[in-house]
């Protein structure tokens, strides 16, 4: 199974705030890449897909990048509705394998 | 807007089966273009992809969980379902149902349901 390794696990931001997530593969998955954000007792939202395409309706504020075993997901000006965990998932083969998470939260 | 629902027992005795049902609305299951999946999340384990069933009734599971899994679709009721066999305390999570977006083999998970909490105890 492909191992991906999420970081940092935790991060305390404030409202306005330039993030960023980082997530490594154990191997190269080219761009099979998604980013999900977990709201507790909400279904889970798909935000980006194929390392940096943005789903439909999800604002700009958030982007994705990288290819092969290194990426980055980066929340431009952080809104109060951002404060979530958010996870990286790849797809490139199964089974598909989920990041640890990284739970963002208010300073 | 395609929405998906899970249902089934909050409380699964030790050694018994684990059964789910997830409910499609918004849409036809029988789609072209979607695989149906389920996934759970727990304190130990975080994310786990259990595994996916085509409209068609074919399927796929995790390797670490095939020998307990069985997944199977109703098309006629618009919906999907999970049975594992065999429960201990380390099958105890929320588990989610989702929607797989496959434009090839593989996809994205685009619609998820809220999840249901499941716990295995006596």
């Amino acid at each position: 199974d492909i191992q991906m390794t999420q970081s940092p696990s935790s991060l305390s931001a404030t409202v306005g705030d330039r993030v960023t997530i980082t997530c490594q593969a154990s191997q190269d998955i080219s761009n099979s890449l998604t980013w999900y954000q977990f709201k507790p007792g909400k279904a889970p939202k798909l935000l980006i897909y194929g390392a940096s395409t943005l789903e439909a309706g999800v604002p700009s504020r958030f982007s994705g990048s990288g290819s092969g075993t290194d990426f980055s997901f980066t929340i431009s000006s952080l809104q109060p509705e951002d404060f979530a965990t958010y996870y990286c998932q790849h797809y490139d083969n199964l089974p598909y394998t989920f990041g640890q998470g990284t739970k963002l939260e208010i300073k | 807007q395609v929405q998906l629902q899970e249902s089934g027992p909050g409380l699964v005795q030790p050694s018994q089966t684990l059964s789910l049902t997830c409910s499609v609305s918004g849409g036809s299951i029988g789609a072209v273009g979607y695989y149906w999946s389920w996934i759970r999340q727990s304190a130990g384990k975080g994310l786990e992809y259990i595994g996916r069933v085509y409209p068609m009734g074919g399927t796929d599971y995790n390797p670490s969980l095939w020998s307990r899994v069985a997944m199977s679709i109703d098309t006629f009721k618009n919906r999907f379902s999970l049975d594992l066999r065999s429960v201990t305390a380390a099958d105890s999570a929320i588990y989610y149902c989702a929607r797989l977006k496959v434009p090839s083999a593989h996809g994205v998970f685009d619609i998820w349901g809220q999840g249901t909490v499941v716990t295995v105890s006596s």
